[in-house]
């Protein structure tokens, strides 16, 4: 069985300051992970996935995330927020073919 | 190349009543999946189809949740009778293939059901 931890229900930082949004997975086997990202009354999108390549993982709109085995985390890092990033973010493990959503943070981002 | 199309967006019920929410997904997707999500939770899986047969409906409350994907492509998934508890977004995914390590999955926009 997985899961996943999302340790935040909210951040909030001022445009142009680094983001931050943490994740804790558990997992019986090697995992797949991901992040989407959920703007209001739109569809969930794929940020980035990691499945058990390179251990930092870039995705789209400047998202990196790093799997770090030791500490079960994956956490998900931008270096300047954009009031554009203000959304809910999920992160994701992967089972053998089903996604186990975390409970998801909202990002907020102020001028 | 169009992305996984949903039906309604919006529906507002009264409970006890019986609703209907259409997926069609991005062609040549083999795999079909049905999600719920309550207002403030991640997205649950109900159910899980591979062309037109179920692999995954463990979390489907079957006493009033019915889904069915007949021809293998588009689905159908039902609420009879919906319940307060019931309200929520109801999204369709779907992925080209299952059992490879970080397919991605695709999402259409959801629909929004108020049982009133």
């Amino acid at each position: 069985a997985q899961s996943v931890t999302q340790l935040d229900s909210h951040v909030s930082v001022s445009e142009g300051t680094p983001v931050l949004l943490r994740c804790n997975y558990s997992s019986s086997y090697s995992p797949s992970l991901f992040w989407y990202v959920q703007h209001p009354n739109k569809g969930l999108q794929l940020l980035l996935k990691y499945t058990s390549a390179a251990t930092l993982v870039k995705g789209i709109n400047g998202f990196e995330a790093e799997f770090k085995k030791s500490e079960t985390s994956f956490h998900l890092t931008k270096p300047s927020a954009h009031m554009s990033d203000a959304a809910e973010y999920f992160c994701v493990v992967r089972g053998y073919s089903t996604l186990t959503f975390g409970k998801g943070t909202m990002l907020l981002v102020s001028p | 190349e169009a992305g996984v199309a949903q039906s309604p967006r919006y529906k507002i019920i009264e409970k006890r009543q019986s609703v209907a929410f259409w997926c069609n997904p991005i062609s040549g997707h083999a795999t079909l999946y049905w999600y719920q999500q309550i207002l403030g939770q991640g997205p649950k899986l109900l159910i899980q189809f591979q062309n037109n047969g179920v692999v995954d409906d463990s979390q489907l409350p079957k006493d009033r949740f019915s889904a069915e994907r007949l021809k293998g492509v588009d689905s159908t998934l039902k609420i009879q009778p919906a319940k307060l508890e019931d309200s929520a977004v109801y999204l369709c995914a779907s992925s080209p293939n299952t059992g490879l390590a970080g397919n991605e999955q695709f999402f259409g926009p959801g629909t929004r059901l108020t049982v009133l």
